[in-house]
């Protein structure tokens, strides 16, 4: 069964420092799609991107990376130079068929 | 402008009162969902939809019910609500149609609360 592990809880930073979300999963299908979406203190979900299992380039996006390891089962979010505005709870998740498992979350504080 | 709605926004209801969250996407969606979120919990799926007239559980369909008899809405209906599915709702729409590969779009969320 497909599984979605975010083992940080929270993570606390200062603004300007880098962090990263660890994200590992469990699927035995060869296709699958991984997400990460954000969720700000006002609630609504914000999509941030998506893998398919055969694309393992790491991408970057402004402050934003991403590393996909199919070797390790991970998909880790990196966020540079964070910002007040960055604190928000982060999932993962994993997309198998129609079916789609989010992690428990990471709450991510980022302190001026 | 695309998005997805649902409504109520907040709802309190008690013990065993039927009621129903509606949800609609104005995207021409194939695909629909349902997820509750529970503080440590994440999101879990509790119903989902490929298309008109089908549907499948998610992790957690008790206590809910579906249908999906126009491709843009997608009622969740809760016939005997109970205190443990006082939760966060979160409806969703993809375009694709043949899984989750696509983005999926999310309502702003439906709190419960069950007494």
């Amino acid at each position: 069964a497909q599984k979605v592990t975010q083992a940080q809880t929270e993570i606390s930073v200062v603004e300007k420092e880098d962090v990263t979300l660890d994200c590992v999963y469990e699927t035995r299908d060869t296709t699958y799609y991984l997400f990460w979406y954000k969720q700000p203190p006002s609630g609504e979900l914000v999509f941030l991107i998506r893998r398919n299992s055969f694309d393992e380039q790491n991408e970057i996006s402004g402050r934003y990376s991403w590393n996909f390891q199919k070797s390790t089962s991970s998909f880790n979010f990196t966020i540079t130079a964070s910002q007040v505005v960055d604190s928000a709870v982060y999932f993962c998740a994993l997309s198998e068929g129609y079916d789609m498992r989010f992690g428990a979350g990471t709450r991510l504080t980022v302190k001026p | 402008e695309a998005q997805v709605t649902q409504n109520p926004r907040y709802l309190i209801t008690v013990t065993g009162k039927k009621l129903t969250v509606t949800c609609s996407q104005n995207m021409n969606h194939e695909y629909m969902s349902w997820y509750r979120q529970d503080p440590g919990l994440g999101l879990r799926q509790i119903y989902y939809s490929m298309n008109v007239e089908v549907t499948d559980k998610g992790d957690v369909p008790e206590g809910y019910k579906v249908s999906r008899k126009e491709k843009r809405n997608f009622p969740l209906i809760l016939e005997s609500p109970s205190p443990n599915q006082t939760s966060l709702y979160f409806c969703a729409s993809s375009l694709s149609d043949s899984g989750t590969g696509g983005e999926q779009y999310f309502g702003p969320g439906t709190r419960l609360t069950v007494t």
